[in-house]
């Protein structure tokens, strides 16, 4: 059974500050890797994709990926309340066409 | 261009009765994904399909459930019958080829 694990939160952080959102995956094979934000009653929008070790940078947004530790993190930089939503992290493993999420961090940026 | 398109927006019915959700995925993509969201269990992939045709069902709870895709712009989902059980959001995704998935709106079912 695939998992996909997260912190569900509430993760607070004040306007400006930078949010870090963590995430472990149990398939060692897993091949890409997304994050998707889920404003309430909204549905999932993707935001990052990242396919390989190391950074990925877009705009205030920056995905990490350590495939030896199996883990996978969204930092925020410079905080909005705009920004407070669930963030899903999603992984899909070799030869499949799977997604399968997290439950979610909610994040909420305090004015 | 328009994004994925899921009819009706909201469902109530009773216990019971069929439902039936309905999708239109964006034009040129060739993947398609029923997806039922709950606060317990999170976002849960039913079924997909890739150019119309069903590759993986395991995620559908049980015989109650079914999905079509008789062409490469509408798929529907069907239950019947429905169950309390079955009150959650389905969403319907698409994607070109196996990457990226973009979300249609949902439709949120209440069962009675």
């Amino acid at each position: 059974q695939k998992e996909v694990e997260q912190n569900s939160g509430p993760l607070s952080v004040p306007e400006g500050a930078i949010a870090s959102l963590n995430c472990t995956y149990s398939d060692r094979v897993s091949q890409s890797f997304f994050w998707y934000r889920q404003y309430s009653g909204k549905s999932p929008e993707l935001i990052m994709s990242i396919y390989s070790n190391g950074d990925k940078e877009d705009g205030r947004f920056t995905a990490q990926l350590n495939k030896a530790s199996q883990y996978v993190s969204l930092l925020i930089r410079d905080s909005q309340p705009s920004d407070s939503a669930t963030y899903l992290c999603a992984v899909i493993g070799a030869g499949s066409y799977q997604l399968t999420f997290g439950k979610g961090t909610k994040l909420s940026v305090i004015p | 261009d328009a994004g994925v398109i899921q009819s009706p927006r909201h469902e109530v019915t009773e216990m019971g009765q069929e439902v039936t959700l309905r999708c239109k995925p964006i034009s040129g993509h060739d993947y398609l994904f029923w997806y039922r969201q709950t606060m317990m269990r999170g976002l849960e992939l039913l079924i997909y399909f890739n150019n119309n045709v069903p590759i993986d069902d395991s995620g559908m709870p049980e015989d109650r459930f079914s999905a079509k895709m008789p062409n490469a712009s509408f798929s529907t989902l069907k239950i019947q019958p429905s169950e309390p059980r079955d009150s959650a959001v389905y969403f319907c995704a698409s994607s070109l080829q196996e990457n990226e998935q973009f979300f249609g709106p949902g439709t949120r079912l209440t069962v009675l």
